[in-house]
């Protein structure tokens, strides 16, 4: 089993939508929690960085961790196509080494 | 552009070759991680650096596997005696050592196909 799971979807929505993506972890360790965005091809690129519980929100990005669940969330509101891509939520411990932990990543499509 | 920077983008080998992969941090960050991407996965953890020091290596790393950070500036990645697993994205990222706030930059990658 995975430390990290992500739905690979792909999950479609008309554009305007609300989207809600989320993984769980396994490991109690973690402590801070990333999610990135990669278009085809690309690099990932940094969307939301939290640390510990709660909620952040950035513009149309809300991020949430619920670490007594294992469960985090990203949410993107007025979804448009433009955010057409794979999410990734990425995590890391509080020790040495800072290396990131990824899931496998969920493909987002927003249609016109 | 003062991001990562990674060269070549791309890179086609044959089977048995070596190849040889650069990366540039961000100029003020003196930690530098590769990962590896494969089609549909997430990026998986291959090793790190803190300036020239490499601190640690992902059991990824086979012993065909080498990378360096002279003077710990860029980076470079070996791959000896390529295989066709090998074929992936290759990924670098760098951050600054700060603890709590310690967020890691992607570049764009170096795409690997072994024939």
């Amino acid at each position: 089993q995975k430390e990290v799971e992500q739905d690979p979807g792909p999950l479609s929505v008309p554009e305007g939508a609300i989207v809600s993506l989320n993984c769980t972890y396994s490991n109690s360790a973690f402590q801070y929690f990333m999610w990135y965005r990669q278009y085809s091809r690309k690099g990932p690129e940094l969307l939301m960085y939290t640390y510990s519980s709660g909620n952040k929100e950035d513009g149309r990005f809300t991020a949430q961790v619920d670490k007594s669940s294992k469960y985090i969330s990203l949410f993107i509101r007025d979804s448009q196509p433009s955010d057409s891509a794979t999410y990734l939520c990425a995590m890391r411990k509080n020790n040495a080494g800072n290396m990131l932990t990824f899931g496998g990543g969920t493909r987002l499509m927003v249609k016109p | 552009d003062t991001g990562v920077s990674q060269d070549p983008r791309h890179k086609i080998t044959k089977r048995g070759q070596n190849v040889t992969f650069r990366c540039d941090p961000i100029s003020e960050h003196n930690r530098l991680y590769w990962y590896r991407q494969t089609l549909g996965q997430g990026p998986e953890f291959l090793t790190y650096f803190q300036n020239e020091a490499q601190l640690e290596k992902s059991r990824l790393l086979s012993d065909r596997f080498s990378a360096e950070r002279p003077k710990g500036s860029f980076s470079t990645l070996e791959i000896q005696r390529t295989e066709q697993g090998d074929s992936a994205m290759y990924l670098c990222a760098s951050s600054a050592d700060v603890i709590r706030t310690d967020t890691q930059y992607f570049g764009p990658g170096t795409r690997l196909t072994v024939l």
